[in-house]
């Protein structure tokens, strides 16, 4: 089975602070995605990247950046948090295709104060 | 933007009922895929469907995606209480090369 794993279940930071959100994926998957989910807005994507070192940005990559430097890892970073980064971050990824089956790690939920 | 539009947004149902979600979306695909999340949990793939498909099946659930209509549907039979979660569309849009999701129904199985 895929297993892709994110580095914290719960986080809480403060306004200002560097975050960094992991996330892992054992199937040798070229493809990584980073989304937010808000309630009334459902899953918006922020980057994704198709290969090492690649990144695409998303529909709102705007106070995130991400960095692939292995293929099973992509960090998703938000350089000075905001309290309107409150939110759920989903990891996923997929091989073949961008639009092919993904598979999503448990969640984030992040709350910046 | 949102392609994919879950209809309803809330469906509360009698355990052993069937469960019927739809989704509409925009434009052209080359598939539909179905998602289920447990309350604050990751997305869990249950179906994909190709475009030049209008049925199929995986245990207790049925899909159905009617192109000429951008419309898909859902079905879950003799619902369980472990079916509570809720359910997401998502379409790859053509050649949008990523997936688009839809903001969901929440089903709810009552004992």
């Amino acid at each position: 089975d895929v297993k892709v794993t994110q580095s914290s279940r719960y986080l809480v930071k403060r306004t200002g602070e560097k975050v960094f959100l992991e996330c892992v994926q054992d199937m040798d998957h070229e493809n990584m995605f980073w989304y937010r989910q808000d309630p009334g807005l459902g899953l918006r994507l922020i980057y994704f990247s198709y290969d090492v070192k690649m990144k695409e940005k998303g529909d709102i990559p705007e106070g995130y950046s991400v960095s692939r430097e292995k293929k099973e890892r992509f960090s998703l970073i938000l350089e000075s948090a905001s309290t309107n980064q409150t939110s759920m971050y989903l990891c996923a990824s997929t091989w073949g295709g961008l639009g092919e089956t993904q598979y999503f790690g448990p969640g984030t939920r992040l709350l910046v104060l | 933007s949102q392609q994919g539009e879950e209809d309803p947004q809330a469906l509360s149902i009698q355990e052993g009922e069937n469960a019927t979600m739809n989704c509409s979306y925009k434009t052209s695909i080359n598939n539909l895929q179905w998602y289920r999340q447990n309350s604050g949990r990751g997305l869990v793939h249950l179906i994909l469907i190709r475009s030049n498909e209008r049925e199929k099946h995986s245990g207790r659930l049925r899909v159905t995606l009617d192109t000429s209509k951008k419309s898909s549907s859902l079905l879950i039979t003799a619902s369980r209480a472990a079916d509570t979660a809720s359910y997401f569309c998502a379409t790859d849009g053509g050649g949008a090369q990523k997936l688009v999701f839809g903001q969901g129904t929440r089903l709810t199985i009552n004992p």
